[in-house]
C-alpha cells in the first residue's frame, strides 16, 4: 500500500517555464488537496477536490491550476514559473468516510525557480 | 478567514513534559488536529479534537477549549526523536468543510 505519491521530489525550473506535479494515491480518498510549504512556514492550501470532475480553489491559487479526472490521481500545473513560487510542494488525501479528519501526505515535491 | 497562533520555537530537555499552545480565529470550526513534521519529510497526523478535553494517545495528548478558540499539544517523557515541527491544523465548517488550515508550526528542540 504506497499511500500518497508524489513526483517528481526535486526539479529546478527557469523563469517562465511551465510544469506539472503529479500526485497518485491508492487509499480510494474522496478528498485530495495540495498544500505548499515555504521555509519555516506553515502550509498554505492551493487547491482541492472532493472527488473527479471537482476542483475548487484554496487560499494560493493564482499561478497554478489542477485536474481531477480518476479518483486515483491530482496533478498540480504551474504556468509561467516564477521565483515566489520556490516552495515545498504537498500532496494529501483524505476520505469522506472513516478517518475524516486525518490529513495522509504525501514525501513532498521541492520546486525551484531561477 | 482563518488564522492560528503558535509559539515559533520551544526548548526542553528528555525526558521532560512540554506544552504547545495554538490559539485559532475561524469563521467556522470542526475540529482541531496537530501534525508532526521532522526536517526534510512530510507532516504526519497525531491527533484531533471535535469536543473540549483532553485526548490521549501514548506520550501524547491534546486539548481543546472551543470557547476559548484555543487548544494544545502535551508531549510527556521527551525522547531526542521528538524534535521535529508541530503544526495545528483547523478544519473550516460548513461551506469549507473540507479545507484544512494550518499554523505556522512549533519547531521542539530535545536537548539531552
Amino acid at each position: 500500500n504506497a499511500g500518497v505519491t508524489q513526483t517528481p521530489k526535486f526539479r529546478i525550473l527557469k523563469i517562465g517555464q511551465s510544469m506539472t506535479l503529479q500526485c497518485t494515491q491508492d487509499m480510494n480518498h474522496n478528498y485530495m488537496y495540495w498544500y505548499r510549504q515555504d521555509p519555516g512556514m506553515g502550509l498554505k492550501l492551493i487547491y482541492y477536490s472532493v472527488g473527479a470532475g471537482i476542483t475548487d480553489k484554496g487560499e494560493v491559487p493564482n499561478g497554478y491550476n489542477v485536474s481531477r479526472s480518476t479518483t486515483e490521481d491530482f496533478p498540480l500545473r504551474l504556468e509561467l514559473a516564477a521565483p515566489s513560487q520556490t516552495s515545498v510542494y504537498f500532496c494529501a488525501s483524505n476520505s469522506a468516510a472513516s478517518g475524516a479528519n486525518v490529513l495522509t501526505f504525501g514525501a513532498g515535491s521541492r520546486l525551484t525557480v531561477l | 478567514g482563518q488564522s492560528l497562533e503558535q509559539p515559533s520555537e520551544v526548548t526542553a530537555v528528555e525526558g521532560a513534559i512540554v506544552q504547545i499552545n495554538c490559539t485559532y480565529q475561524t469563521s467556522g470550526f470542526y475540529g482541531l488536529s496537530w501534525y508532526q513534521q521532522h526536517d526534510g519529510g512530510a507532516p504526519t497526523f497525531l491527533s484531533y479534537n471535535a469536543l473540549d478535553g483532553l485526548e490521549e494517545t501514548g506520550r501524547f495528548s491534546s486539548f481543546l477549549s472551543r470557547s476559548d478558540s484555543y487548544g494544545y499539544l502535551l508531549l510527556q517523557e521527551l525522547q531526542m526523536k521528538d524534535s521535529a515541527s508541530y503544526f495545528c491544523a483547523v478544519r473550516g465548517a460548513v461551506g469549507n468543510f473540507n479545507k484544512f488550515y494550518f499554523g505556522s508550526g512549533t519547531k521542539l528542540n530535545v536537548k539531552p
